[in-house]
C-alpha cells in the first residue's frame, strides 16, 4: 500500500469548512483513497473513500486531483464535534490484503468556536 | 443494526498473566480485523481473519494470537503480558462481496487493556 502523507496539526473556526490534505504520490491505479477519524478514546469511524472522482457524502467531501498523487477531505460547515484525529489512508481494494488498514500518524483537527 | 462489539472494555492485568479479548461483528459481517493503539506507536494491524482462517499477520511477538469463531465472532488472546502490552485494542469488521469494491471498516470501541 502507498504512504501517505498529513500535516499533523490543523485550525478551523466552527461554521467554517475544513480542508485537509493528503499526499500519496506513490498511488499505484488499482489503489483507493480512504478517510478515517478518531475521536478522542473511540474507535476510528469511516468517513469516506474514492478512487480518481470526487466523492460527497452526508459527512464530506473527498476530491482527487487528477493525477491521484494527492486529495483533500473537505468538512463543510465544522462543528466541535468535529474535532478529531483524521486518517488519510491508501489501500488496494480488494485483494488478499483488503482487511489490514495502514494508519500513519493522522491530522489532529482543532475545531474552535 | 448493533454495531462492532467489544468486551470487556476496560482490563487491569498483571505483568505475566493472559488475557482474551472479544469482539462481536455486525451481523454479516465474516471479516475481522484486530488493532493496537499505543501513544508511541500509534494503530498498527494485529491481524485478520475471515470465515475462521487468518488472512493477514501484522508484525507482532508470537505473544499474540487470534482465532475466530464460525459465528464471526472473534478473539484475540495475549500470553506472558508485558508493560508494553498496555493498549487500546480495537476490533473492525467488513462486510465483503466480490462484485463490488472493499467496503469500509467498522470499529468498535475497543478495550483498554492495563498491566502493571
Amino acid at each position: 500500500d502507498a504512504k501517505t502523507t498529513q500535516p499533523p496539526s490543523m485550525d478551523c473556526a466552527e461554521g467554517r469548512a475544513a480542508n485537509l490534505p493528503c499526499n500519496h504520490s506513490t498511488i499505484s491505479g488499482n489503489e483507493y483513497v480512504y478517510w478515517y477519524r478518531q475521536i478522542h478514546s473511540q474507535g476510528p469511524q469511516y468517513i469516506i473513500h474514492g478512487l480518481k472522482n470526487n466523492e460527497t457524502n452526508e459527512m464530506a467531501s473527498l476530491i482527487i486531483t487528477e493525477d491521484r498523487k494527492s486529495s483533500t477531505l473537505i468538512l463543510p460547515h465544522a462543528t466541535l464535534r468535529d474535532t478529531a484525529v483524521y486518517y488519510c489512508i491508501v489501500r488496494v481494494a480488494p485483494s488478499s490484503n483488503t482487511g489490514k488498514l495502514i494508519f500513519g500518524q493522522g491530522t489532529t483537527l482543532q475545531v474552535k468556536p | 443494526k448493533a454495531g462492532v462489539t467489544q468486551t470487556p472494555r476496560y482490563l487491569i492485568k498483571t505483568r505475566g498473566q493472559q488475557v482474551t479479548l472479544s469482539c462481536s461483528p455486525i451481523s454479516g459481517h465474516r471479516s475481522v480485523s484486530w488493532y493496537q493503539q499505543t501513544p508511541g506507536q500509534g494503530l498498527q494491524f494485529l491481524f485478520e481473519y475471515f470465515s475462521e482462517t487468518q488472512r493477514n499477520k501484522g508484525n507482532f511477538p508470537g505473544r499474540f494470537s487470534g482465532r475466530q469463531f464460525s459465528n464471526s465472532r472473534s478473539e484475540m488472546n495475549v500470553s506472558t503480558l508485558e508493560l508494553g502490552d498496555s493498549a487500546l485494542y480495537l476490533c473492525a469488521s467488513s462486510l465483503e462481496v466480490r462484485w463490488r469494491p472493499r467496503t469500509e471498516a467498522f470499529f468498535g470501541q475497543g478495550t483498554r487493556l492495563t498491566v502493571v
